[in-house]
């Protein structure tokens, strides 16, 4: 069956840390990968997205992730956190060969400590 | 512009009794999903919308809950009957195109408690 996995429900980090946020997925074929955030009190919305090209996409507010075909995983990267990253990450899939909605993990809580 | 919006934003609901959940898709957008949330849980998608055509509702998880878009811009979600196990947000998204990789845009949600 098709899944998405996010590894880390909770993620607390001070200021200025590293985050890297898991995500592996089992799709058969092409894929459409995407991460979403939901800011505290605020709607769902897009971070960045893949679905060709440079498996190394950048996204808004500094966040990157990496498409790593043979290990099913798209990955999501800031090198340096901030207060207001605070919120719910979400890793998206779907595939053109299966429709068109997307399928999502359970989410990662990050907190960010001043 | 304006985003997508959805009415109401908070329903309570006795059990038994039947809802209607609206969207309103930002204007233009082809593409319309519905998506449920449960506490502490990632979207899991109900039905899909291009224009009016009710494309996928292998979501849906009874019979009880039904979704239309008529004129293939506003939809609405109804749940029949409500139960408990119904209790979640009810998450609306449109997109511009109809392949799988365009964005999908959210509404805020409606938050629906059933007593």
């Amino acid at each position: 069956a098709q899944s998405v996995s996010q590894h880390n429900h909770h993620v607390i980090l001070s200021e200025a840390a590293s985050l890297e946020l898991g995500c592996n997925y089992s799709y058969g074929g092409t894929v459409n990968l995407f991460w979403y955030v939901q800011y505290p009190g605020q709607h769902l919305q897009l971070l960045l997205k893949y679905f060709s090209g440079d498996p190394l996409v950048k996204g808004i507010k500094g966040f990157e992730a990496e498409f790593i075909k043979s290990k099913f995983s798209f990955n999501l990267r800031k090198p340096s956190v901030q207060w207001s990253d605070t919120a719910e990450y979400f890793c998206a899939v779907n595939s053109p060969n299966s429709g068109y909605a997307l399928n999502f993990g359970k989410g990662t809580s990050l907190l960010v400590t001043p | 512009g304006a985003g997508v919006s959805q009415s109401p934003r908070y329903k309570v609901a006795k059990r038994g009794q039947d809802v209607a959940l609206r969207c309103d898709p930002i204007s233009g957008h082809v593409s319309l999903f519905w998506y449920q949330q449960a506490l502490g849980q990632g979207p899991e998608f109900l039905t899909y919308f291009q224009n009016e055509a009710q494309l996928d509702k292998s979501g849906l998880p009874s019979d009880r809950f039904f979704a239309e878009r008529p004129e293939g811009s506003v939809s609405t979600l109804k749940i029949q009957r409500t139960q408990q196990e119904d209790s979640a947000v009810y998450l609306c998204a449109s997109s511009f195109g109809t392949g799988s990789h365009y964005e999908q845009y959210f509404g805020p949600g409606t938050r629906l408690t059933v007593t």
